[in-house]
């Protein structure tokens, strides 16, 4: 079945650590994105892709980096986690092309403890 | 750039009740709005969406009406039911290729239904 797959779902991690979140989708989609959300609050969207080797920074600043060598895969990394960074992280997909847009469909989310 | 305001932020219902919750849009090149439903602890998902050549659009229970004129558009829930419960996100595209295709998503509604 065509879904979108986040891992880990839960992390708890220390300050200074590097991590990699991880995104993948087999909706066959070109454009991925990631948010980051906390709880039932506003969507940040941080980082988007309109396919491999294309990587873009979103509306807010985030410390994280992202990188796009699949078309399926889009993994988010963070090089050196803080408290601050403490949220939930969802990444998303849609088709891309020049009609009126296309819906959005997300996965299941990472949610992010840094102590 | 796009701005997307939401109202209200809460709403509390009796089930069988109607909730009504409301969006602004600041450019009138936006041309895509969809509605998330976004239930604790899961993924937000697309209930339902309008495009900028349609006024109303119903499912079942659930209807959304576009005013271009004023820059509003509107989500109606009526019968509410207690599975109703959950975190409603407007957002608004302006479609096509670049960033403009992007979701700009409001701060969302908690919406309540009591039994």
């Amino acid at each position: 079945e065509a879904d979108i797959y986040q891992t880990p779902r839960y992390l708890v991690i220390g300050t200074g650590k590097k991590i990699t979140l991880e995104c993948s989708q087999t909706m066959g989609h070109d454009k991925m994105y990631w948010y980051q959300q906390d709880p039932g609050m506003e969507l940040h969207l941080i980082h988007y892709s309109y396919g491999v080797n294309s990587t873009e920074k979103g509306d807010l600043s985030s410390e994280s980096t992202v990188s796009r060598i699949r078309t399926e895969h889009f993994p988010l990394t963070l090089e050196s986690a803080r408290p601050s960074h403490t949220s939930q992280y969802l990444c998303a997909s849609s088709e891309y092309g020049q009609r009126p847009s296309y819906e959005q469909y997300f996965g299941p989310g990472t949610r992010l403890t840094v102590t | 750039g796009e701005n997307v305001e939401q109202h209200p932020s809460t709403l509390s219902v009796q089930e069988g009740d109607s909730a009504v919750i409301k969006c602004t849009y600041s450019d009138s090149a936006s041309n895509y709005f969809p509605w998330y439903k976004q239930e604790l602890g899961k993924r937000p998902q697309l209930i339902i969406d309008i495009r900028s050549n349609v006024g109303e659009k119903k499912d079942q229970r659930i209807a959304v009406t576009l005013n271009k004129t004023a820059k509003h558009f509107s989500l109606h829930i009526t019968e509410t039911q207690p599975e109703d419960s959950a975190v409603y996100f407007c957002a608004a595209s302006m479609g096509g290729g670049g960033s403009q295709g992007n979701l700009i998503f409001g701060k969302g509604t908690k919406l309540s239904v009591k039994p």
